[in-house]
């Protein structure tokens, strides 16, 4: 386990629907970065947050945000979902932004859209 | 589109066979990582390199990060059962960004 978890584990959403997913960084970790994986392919970078700013982001439309919290919790919202937007989403946290730092993800939340 | 393309897509071998994966890009990174996935879980490290040219051995595995810093490999001795999962790479790139590849899926036959 690498103390990075995320909630909920499943989801059932409908087109044009919104939803917030979670994620509980490690211990001690500043950063943490959301990606979005469809099924068959790589993680996609979606946005990190370092020390509660956006630190970064990948190419996904606005309707992707998200937030991250003083004690380094951090949250994924999106709205007006779409049928494609089902995928697994998985936060990594990392002890630095440095480069080379290593990151350790959460389990993900499977979201489907309907 | 990924920057990195990783081949084969999907490897079935038996037990004690040799395999390599491959991660290309026709980008430089700053740093590249080998992660494995298995299912229902999120990516496990295995390794980062960050010199181009550099070989890290980790057991039976040997990364190598290329040259130009644009491609690397994974080379697996006698694979196990246990190696069974989704191998993916990651290349860090401007803002200390990483992207991945496409995966490889390796099935380890006993």
């Amino acid at each position: 386990e690498t103390g990075v978890t995320q909630s909920p584990t499943h989801l059932i959403k409908t087109r044009g629907q919104q939803v917030t997913l979670r994620c509980s960084s490690q211990s001690g970790h500043n950063t943490v970065s959301w990606y979005q994986q469809a099924l068959g392919q790589g993680p996609q970078f979606i946005f990190q947050y370092y020390r509660e700013e956006e630190n970064g982001r990948g190419n996904f439309p606005p309707r992707f945000s998200g937030l991250q919290f003083p004690n380094y919790s951090s949250e994924l919202n999106v709205n007006a979902l779409e049928l494609d937007d089902s995928a697994l989403y998985l936060c990594a946290s990392s002890l630095t932004r440095n480069k080379g730092r290593e990151q350790f993800f959460g389990p993900g939340t499977r979201l489907t859209v309907l | 589109t990924q920057l990195l393309e990783q081949s084969p897509q999907f490897l079935s071998i038996q037990e004690g066979e040799n395999l390599t994966v491959y991660c290309n890009s026709s980008s430089v990174f700053s740093s590249l990582q080998w992660y494995r996935q298995e299912p229902g879980e999120g990516p496990v490290l295995l390794v980062t390199v960050v010199t181009g040219g550099e070989v890290k051995k980790l057991k039976r595995l040997t990364f190598q990060f290329g040259d130009a810093r644009k491609d690397s490999s994974l080379h697996i001795t006698a694979a196990q059962p246990g190696d069974t999962g989704l191998y993916l790479c990651a290349g860090e790139r401007t803002g200390n960004q990483f992207y991945f590849g496409t995966g490889t899926s390796l099935t380890v036959i006993p």
